[in-house]
């Protein structure tokens, strides 16, 4: 079955550092790859999308590479700061009309 | 940037009563809009997709008696959780995604049911 998985259920940075949260998939062939930020008690908030033919994507702080070959995301924030402190999700499509598969997302902590 | 408007943001019912949630597109049409749920510390769940002027396709394992989605227009969905019971307790999510755009979704609505 298909499944989506993010490294870890939290990731303690300090501040000014590089966070850097995974996401394998497994029985998938997705046509994006998106990465959303959800804080406690809201909706998701769409961050960057990156197509299978993309092997980087990135916007202001924000870096997303997609390898397809090792079926992996690597989601970084640079020169991070408190107020980056979130759940980033990531989320799968097939392309279509189809609704996104999540993963469970990584709780980042940026410490000052 | 596109918006989508869900209502109420947070509800408390008692149990064996219905639910309604509202989600709205407020800057585009929307042919297709989608239910996710999701519980403490875990990932949004794809209950059902909601489609305008059709019946919604729903998940496996996902009720579609007990969770009655309308799309009477082009910028509205309705999520009716009927007959509620304390494990439909949940945080539930609507989204919708303009044409060549990523998807948007709604500030959520936290049901309680006691």
């Amino acid at each position: 079955s298909q499944k989506i998985e993010q490294n870890s259920e939290a990731l303690n940075i300090q501040e000014g550092k590089t966070a850097t949260l995974t996401c394998n998939y497994t029985n998938y062939s997705p046509a994006y790859l998106q990465w959303y930020r959800q804080d406690p008690g809201r909706g998701p908030v769409f961050l960057l999308l990156i197509r299978e033919n993309e092997k980087e994507k990135r916007k202001e702080r924000l870096k997303v590479t997609f390898d397809t070959t090792l079926k992996q995301s690597l989601f970084h924030i640079t020169a991070s700061q408190p107020a980056d402190s979130a759940t980033y999700l990531c989320a799968l499509e097939g392309g279509g009309a189809d609704g996104l598969t999540f993963g469970k997302g990584t709780h980042l902590i940026i410490q000052p | 940037g596109a918006v989508v408007s869900q209502h109420p943001s947070w509800v408390i019912c008692k149990s064996g009563t219905s639910v309604k949630i509202e989600c709205r597109s407020l800057d585009f049409q929307a042919t297709t809009m989608f239910w996710y749920r999701q519980f403490p510390k875990q990932s949004l769940m794809l209950m059902a997709t909601s489609n305008e002027g059709s019946k919604a396709t729903y998940e496996q394992g996902v009720e579609k008696d007990k969770f009655l989605i309308n799309h009477a227009s082009l910028t509205l969905s309705t999520l009716t959780v009927t007959s509620a019971h304390p494990e439909d307790s949940s945080f539930y999510i609507c989204s919708a995604r303009p044409p060549d755009s990523e998807a948007f979704f709604g500030q959520g609505t936290r049901l309680t049911v006691v």
